[in-house]
């Protein structure tokens, strides 16, 4: 039982393509998220998704795009990726909002250049 | 969301006890506060949550006093595989997660 992977876990690209970060889990949990960690900001999220087919924005959600066509998968497309992407992108699950305990996948560090 | 302030970093020693004290002074009444764990290079894992007065698992104790605006995260006898970020959030059933810095524990030989 992998738990929740992501793929890759690293990734270089350049300014304007299109980026696509996979997130899997296998838990059934109903809510995925991602966040993106960056060196003095902490994590912030950048959106989350309830079930299949519902999403909302976070924090950060400017320059993403998410889709959630099945629960256990969570892709995070940055459509023209930027310099200011360049970060660690973490895929969470977790039961419900409200249990606050999510688990994270191992990551993926983007590398926009 | 309540807002909470934690040390951005602390040393100790293996063996030791660490306190880790986080405030939260505007915490509501359905707030609960939640620790989590961060080691280099991997992502955040949950360590203990709380609503009042005290909470023990096998890995840390997590401390609320009567006002709950504050908390203090206890590791017993640390060794250095303690050495981590660890994050402190404050929130209630409706509200997503929001990491701040943390607190970078150094745990020396």
């Amino acid at each position: 039982d992998a738990g929740i992977t992501q793929s890759p876990r690293y990734k270089i690209t350049e300014t304007g393509r299109q980026v696509t970060l996979m997130c899997h889990q296998t838990w059934s949990h109903s809510y995925m998220f991602w966040y993106r960690q960056d060196l003095g900001h902490g994590l912030r999220l950048i959106y989350y998704s309830a079930a299949a087919d519902i999403t909302d924005k976070g924090e950060v959600p400017d320059g993403y795009v998410v889709s959630r066509s099945k629960t256990e998968n969570f892709p995070l497309t940055l459509e023209s990726a930027t310099r200011s992407q360049t970060s660690v992108y973490f895929c969470a699950s977790g039961r419900d909002l409200s249990s606050y305990e999510q688990y994270f996948g191992p990551g993926t560090r983007l590398t926009v250049t | 969301l309540a807002k909470t302030t934690q040390p951005i970093s602390m040393d100790s020693y293996e063996g030791q006890e660490v306190n880790i004290t986080c405030s939260h002074n505007n915490i509501a009444t359905n707030d609960y506060i939640t620790w989590y764990q961060q080691f280099p290079s991997q992502g955040p894992r949950f360590i203990i949550q709380g609503y009042k007065t005290k909470v023990t698992n096998e890995v840390a104790s997590l401390f609320i006093p009567a006002d709950r605006k504050s908390s203090t995260l206890s590791l017993p006898r640390v060794s250095l595989s303690d050495t981590a970020v660890y994050y402190c959030l404050v929130g209630g059933n409706t509200d997503k997660l929001i990491f701040g810095t943390g607190t970078r524990l150094q745990v020396f030989p």
